[in-house]
C-alpha cells in the first residue's frame, strides 16, 4: 500500500538553525512527492513538491529532492525564522490521476527567537 | 480572492443530531474533496469529487455523505453524528488536470461531537 512516515515531532530550534525534517515513503507505481505546512488557525498550503526521482523542490528557503534509492523526501532549511513556526506534512500521490494525497502524521516546528 | 471557505469553523453538537459542513470554492476547479485530521493519523480521505454529480468514497467514508449539485459547492453530511467523528476537517480544491496534487485548502472546521 501507499504510505507515509515523517520524524516525531515536535521540533523546536532556536532561529538561524538548520532543519531538516525526515520523511520517508512507501509507494506502488511512480509517486509524487510534496510537503504542505499549516500555519495557526490555517488550512494547509503547498510549500514545494517533486515529480520524478532526483527532482529537487524549492520555495521560502526550503528544500527537498525525491531519492528513489533511499526511498525519502526529506525537507531542509538552511536558516530558520521565528515566521517558520507550523506544523509540515510531507505528503504522496500514487501516481498519475490519483485522486487523493496520501499524509504523513505532521511534524510541529517552533522556531524560539 | 481565490480562496475555500468552509462553515461554520467551529461547532458542538449532540450524538445524532444531523448537521452539514458547507465548502463552497470560487477558482472553478473540477476536484473537490474532504478530509479529517486528527492528531498522530495526519490528514484522511473522506470523500472526493471530479465534477458535479460525481462523488467517490475515500479512505474514511463511514458516517458521512457528500453530494456535488454545483461546482463550487461541496458540503459534507454527517446524518447521525457520534463523538469518534470529533475532529478538525478541510475541504479542498483542485484543477481536474493536477488531480489530487495541487490542493487548495480551506481554513478547517473543527467539530465537537458530545
Amino acid at each position: 500500500g501507499n504510505s507515509v512516515t515523517q520524524m516525531e515531532g515536535p521540533v523546536t530550534l532556536s532561529e538561524e538553525a538548520f532543519l531538516t525534517i525526515n520523511c520517508t515513503y512507501t509507494a506502488t507505481g511512480y509517486p509524487s512527492l510534496f510537503w504542505y505546512v499549516q500555519y495557526p488557525g490555517e488550512g494547509l498550503q503547498l510549500l514545494l513538491k517533486a515529480t520524478k526521482a532526483d527532482d529537487k523542490g524549492s520555495n521560502k528557503g526550503f528544500e527537498a529532492t525525491y531519492r528513489k534509492e533511499t526511498t525519502s523526501f526529506h525537507l531542509e532549511k538552511g536558516s530558520v525564522q521565528v515566521s517558520d513556526s507550523a506544523v509540515y506534512f510531507c505528503a504522496l500521490t500514487p501516481g498519475q490521476g490519483a485522486q487523493k494525497l496520501v499524509f504523513g502524521q505532521g511534524t510541529r516546528l517552533t522556531i524560539n527567537p | 480572492e481565490a480562496q475555500v471557505t468552509q462553515n461554520p469553523r467551529y461547532l458542538i453538537t449532540v450524538t445524532g443530531k444531523k448537521l452539514t459542513v458547507t465548502c463552497s470554492q470560487n477558482m472553478n476547479h473540477e476536484y473537490m474533496s474532504w478530509y479529517r485530521q486528527d492528531p498522530g493519523l495526519g490528514l484522511r480521505q473522506i470523500y472526493y469529487s471530479m465534477n458535479v454529480e460525481v462523488t467517490d468514497k475515500g479512505d474514511v467514508p463511514e458516517g458521512y455523505k457528500v453530494s456535488r449539485k454545483e461546482k463550487r459547492n461541496f458540503p459534507l453530511i454527517l446524518e447521525s453524528p457520534s463523538p469518534n467523528q470529533t475532529s478538525l476537517y478541510f475541504c479542498a480544491s483542485s484543477l481536474q488536470d493536477s488531480g489530487a496534487n495541487v490542493l487548495t485548502f480551506g481554513a478547517g472546521s473543527r467539530l465537537t461531537v458530545l
